[in-house]
């Protein structure tokens, strides 16, 4: 079964401070892993996914396989960063996507 | 990239009548919309997969003929809350994909669309 485990409800850190988010995921074939990041009163947005490898708005995760981990990182925090963070999986092809519960990042000046 | 719109965006309806949400695609194709509920706080849950032309797919849990899903044509699904109780009370958001290539298994969102039971 499919599943993803993001730890932590709520992570507070100062500004300036480095981010983790964490994220674990259960899937028994090879899955594909994304970051969805949901600002208040806006709709969910992609932040990353493993697949392209790029950084965005300086978050960075990588694919660990052998820990089935993709945690999502950012070494200077900002304030507008805090947001609602959803790490998701999905198999290939047209399927839907399986979330975690969120992680709720507050950045405090 | 991609736009997904949806309407209502809120909605507040006596208990026992029916609601429809309306999912469109604006600048492509979607053969597959999913549709998902959140509760207050809480993460989005799969209800149904929405194939266009073809009857829906629906999770465990979800009963299809209170949540009826149309998917007429390649830019346009329809969920409809029939009969609703303040218990359907929720925020429903469809999602679809664009398909395969460069931005293949990249699902959008659409805004989401508050329901309010009273």
């Amino acid at each position: 079964a499919q599943r993803v485990t993001q730890p932590e409800k709520l992570l507070s850190v100062f500004k300036g401070a480095p981010v983790e988010l964490k994220c674990n995921y259960s899937y028994s074939g090879s899955p594909e892993l994304f970051w969805y990041v949901q600002y208040s009163r806006q709709r969910l947005q992609l932040l990353l996914r493993h697949i392209s490898r790029e950084s965005i708005k300086g978050f960075t995760a990588d694919l660990n396989k052998g820990e089935t981990s993709f945690h999502l990182k950012k070494p200077f925090a900002q304030e507008e960063d805090s947001a609602m963070y959803y790490c998701a999986l999905k198999s290939k092809g047209n399927t839907p996507l399986v979330f975690g519960k969120g992680t709720r990042l507050s950045v405090i000046a | 990239g991609a736009v997904v719109s949806q309407h209502p965006s809120w909605v507040i309806c006596k208990s026992g009548t029916s609601v429809k949400i309306e999912c469109r695609s604006l600048d492509f194709q979607a053969t597959t919309m999913f549709w998902y509920r959140q509760f207050p706080k809480q993460s989005l849950m799969l209800m149904a997969t929405s194939n266009e032309g073809s009857k829906a797919t629906y999770e465990q849990g979800v009963e299809k003929d209170k949540f009826l899903i149309n998917h007429a044509s390649l830019t346009l699904s329809t969920l409809t809350v029939t009969s609703a109780h303040p218990e359907d009370s929720s925020f429903y958001i469809c999602s679809a994909s664009q398909g395969q290539g460069a931005l293949g298994g990249e699902l959008f969102f659409g805004e989401g669309s508050r329901l309010t039971v009273l």
